[in-house]
C-alpha cells in the first residue's frame, strides 16, 4: 500500500520568508508519480508539479523548487520569498503503476500555509 | 473548454435520503474519479473509472455507487445518506495511465443532518 505524509499541519510565515513543505512517500513501486497540488482558500484545486521516480532533477518554476531524493523518499516543495498569495493548503500525492493503469492518487493530509503581512 | 464541472455546490440532505452528484467533463479523458475531502484527512479516493463501461472501487466506496455510461459524465450516488458522508466532493479526469495531471472540478460541499 501507499502512503503520503505531510507531518506539517500548518505553517505561518511573515511575507518574503523562505519556506519548505516536506512530503514524505512510501511505496514498494519502482515506477511512481509524485504530484503537488495547491488549494485556495477559494477551494478548487490547483496542479503544480508531477515528477517520476526516474528523475531526481530538482526543478524551479520562479518562486517554487522541488527537491525530489529517493533516498529519503522525500519531495519537499520551497516556496522562496512567499507572499500573500501562496496562502493555501498544500498537497502532496503519490500515483504508482505503470502508463496503463489507472492514475489513482493518494494524497497526504495537507499543510496549511498562512502567509502575513 | 469548461473542463470538469460539478453539480450542484452545495446540498443538505437529511439522513437516509438519496441524490446523485453530478460530474461531467469535455476533454475527452478516459480516466475518471471522485474523491472526498474531510478536515485532516486529505483527499480519499471513492470510486473511479478507466473508461466508459468501466468502474472500480478505490479507499473509501461504502455508501457510494457510481456508473460510467459516456465518456463526459460520472455521476456518484449516495444510496443512503449518513451524516458521515458530510464532506466536500471533487471529481477529476485525466488521460489514462499513471502520472496523467489530474484535472479537479469545483467540487460539491455536501451536508447530512
Amino acid at each position: 500500500a501507499q502512503k503520503v505524509t505531510q507531518a506539517q499541519t500548518e505553517i505561518s510565515v511573515v511575507e518574503k520568508e523562505d519556506v519548505t513543505l516536506d512530503c514524505v512517500y512510501e511505496t514498494r513501486d519502482t515506477t511512481y508519480y509524485l504530484f503537488w497540488y495547491k488549494q485556495p482558500p477559494s477551494g478548487e484545486l490547483v496542479f503544480l508539479i508531477r515528477r517520476n521516480s526516474f528523475d531526481e532533477q530538482n526543478e524551479i518554476s520562479g518562486r517554487y523548487s522541488w527537491n525530489f531524493q529517493k533516498s529519503t523518499s522525500s519531495f519537499n516543495f520551497t516556496i522562496t520569498a512567499s507572499q500573500v498569495v501562496d496562502s493555501a493548503v498544500y498537497f502532496c500525492a503519490l500515483s504508482v503503476g505503470w502508463t496503463g493503469t489507472a492514475s489513482k492518487l493518494t494524497f497526504g493530509t495537507g499543510t496549511r500555509l498562512q502567509v502575513t503581512l | 473548454n469548461a473542463g470538469v464541472t460539478q453539480t450542484p455546490k452545495f446540498q443538505v440532505l437529511k439522513t437516509g435520503q438519496s441524490m446523485t452528484l453530478q460530474c461531467a467533463q469535455d476533454m475527452n479523458h478516459e480516466y475518471m474519479s471522485w474523491y472526498r475531502q474531510d478536515p485532516g484527512m486529505g483527499l480519499r479516493l471513492i470510486h473511479y473509472s478507466v473508461g466508459a463501461g468501466i468502474t472500480d472501487q478505490g479507499e473509501v466506496p461504502n455508501g457510494y455507487n457510481v456508473s460510467r455510461s459516456t465518456t463526459e459524465d460520472f455521476p456518484l450516488r449516495l444510496l443512503s445518506a449518513a451524516p458521515s458522508q458530510t464532506s466536500v466532493y471533487f471529481c477529476a479526469s485525466s488521460y489514462s495511465g499513471t502520472g496523467r495531471e489530474q484535472y479537479f472540478g469545483p467540487g460539491t460541499r455536501l451536508t447530512v443532518t
